[in-house]
């Protein structure tokens, strides 16, 4: 079973409105990603997170971690139609695995 | 340099029949992983090279699945009488060490009829 879940599971907004997308787990993990998938094509990394860091930023791109929640959320500001994709979050769980798990992703739709 | 490359895109194989999926990963990455991605889902892991060593093997659903990395560069993933609940994308993706940033490739779809 996928450990991410990822909340909400679709997400339809207007252009240069803000995007937020959450993620939970279940198990203590070394980091988390983020990916965006394009309808058919395979999947970009957008941003990884360490399980020591709480907060990190690229371009319009925001990202936090709570680990004693066991989630984080991805923040999309000023969003643009080109935004329109499946973004997951992905999951190192800290096991000594090598399993990267992912959720069933957002699908979000930005209108212009 | 290029990225990872995957082929063939796409491939339709008649049920009961052998495939062969490639994954020819980024030059000198050590870590390389194969996904399984249904429709609308997120992508399954079903195993990981560390070099030529299959070191986690645990997300491959059935003794159909083989893998293999003989010389720590090129994979392919072997599907043995392929069923059509093995219809999927399968991705591939490398990276430079384990928890590091993974690069993946466009993906194969597999179409069982």
């Amino acid at each position: 079973s996928q450990q991410g879940e990822e909340d909400p599971q679709a997400l339809s907004i207007q252009e240069g409105e803000n995007a937020t997308m959450n993620c939970s787990y279940k198990t203590s993990i070394n980091n988390l990603q983020w990916y965006r998938q394009n309808s058919g094509r395979g999947l970009v990394h957008l941003i990884l997170i360490r399980s020591n860091e709480r907060e990190k930023h690229s371009g319009r791109l925001r990202v936090t971690l709570d680990t004693s929640k066991k989630s984080s959320s991805l923040l999309i500001t000023a969003s643009r139609a080109a935004d329109t994709a499946s973004y997951f979050c992905a999951t190192d769980a800290d096991t000594g695995g090598f399993k990267t798990i992912f959720g069933a992703g957002t699908r979000l739709f930005v209108k212009a | 340099g290029a990225g990872v490359s995957q082929s063939p895109r796409y491939k339709v194989a008649k049920r009961g029949q052998d495939v062969a999926l490639r994954c020819d990963p980024i030059s000198g990455h050590v870590s390389l992983f194969w996904y399984q991605q249904a429709l609308g889902q997120g992508p399954e892991f079903l195993t990981y090279f560390q070099n030529e060593a299959q070191l986690d093997k645990s997300g491959l659903p059935s003794d159909r699945f083989f893998a293999e990395r003989p010389e720590g560069s090129v994979s392919t993933l072997k599907i043995q009488r392929t069923q059509q609940e093995d219809s999927a994308v399968y991705l591939c993706a490398s990276s430079l060490g384990g928890g590091e940033t993974q690069y993946f490739g466009p993906g194969t779809r597999l179409l069982v009829l």
